[in-house]
């Protein structure tokens, strides 16, 4: 079975640029989130949806990160304009039905590497 | 405090070695409790769910104690293959709102 799938795993790009960061979700699960992982700050909850409706962004650093969940199998993070600050692994997770034993599971893409120079 | 804080580590132990990794939680509303682990530049994967009565899965035993609202996480006969970053996770369910969060990590190296 496909898991969660990401892209693109690296991006670089320069400051200012807009970045737009891809997921797909493993089929079936009611549940997307969107981590940032850093060194200094480990792994930070962003955002996450349940059946395409966010539920909770207090986790967005600021205006310039936006996501968008339209259908059940796909979902973006775009940041707009990028800074260098930004450079992190951004991982993606879906769960299945919140509630439920196995819903509380999570599993994460491998991730997509920015770097913003 | 941190909602969820584990040791700093980094833990060095020699290979067969039994290793214990430790967290706390602040929350006492919360329901379920889990140990990922994470590999170099890799994402993180479900190692095991924490059970109330304590669990084992072969050479990994979880505990929980909800009254000190502390988890552990210990390793028997470590393997080479057991170096990671393990990171200890809580979940707080409301209705459809979920609030998971994650341990900063413990980095465990096994050395030949």
């Amino acid at each position: 079975d496909a898991g969660v799938i990401q892209s693109p795993r690296h991006e670089v790009t320069e400051m200012g640029q807009e970045v737009t960061l891809r997921c797909k979700p493993i089929s079936g699960h009611n549940s997307l989130f969107w981590y940032r992982q850093t060194m200094m700050r480990g792994l930070e909850l962003l955002i996450y949806f349940n059946n395409n409706v966010p539920i909770d962004d207090s986790g967005m650093p600021e205006d310039r990160f936006s996501a968008k969940m339209p259908n059940a199998s796909f979902s973006t993070l775009k940041i707009q304009p990028s800074e260098p600050r930004d450079s992190a692994v951004y991982f993606c997770a879906s769960s299945p039905t919140v509630g439920r034993g196995s819903g509380n599971t999570i599993y994460f893409g491998e991730g997509s590497w920015l770097t913003v120079v | 405090r941190k909602e969820v804080e584990q040791d700093p580590g980094p833990f060095n132990v020699p290979e067969g070695a039994t290793v214990a990794f430790n967290c706390t939680y602040s929350n006492s509303a919360s329901q379920s409790f889990f140990w990922y682990r994470q590999d170099c530049r890799k994402e993180p994967k479900l190692l095991m769910s924490v059970y109330s009565s304590g669990n084992e899965d072969g050479r990994f035993t979880a505990q929980l104690n909800r009254a000190s609202q502390y988890i552990s996480l210990l390793i028997r006969d470590s393997k080479l293959s057991d170096s990671a970053t393990y990171l200890c996770v809580v979940l707080l369910s409301s209705g459809s709102a979920r609030q998971l969060t994650f341990g900063s990590g413990t980095q465990l190296t096994v050395l030949p």
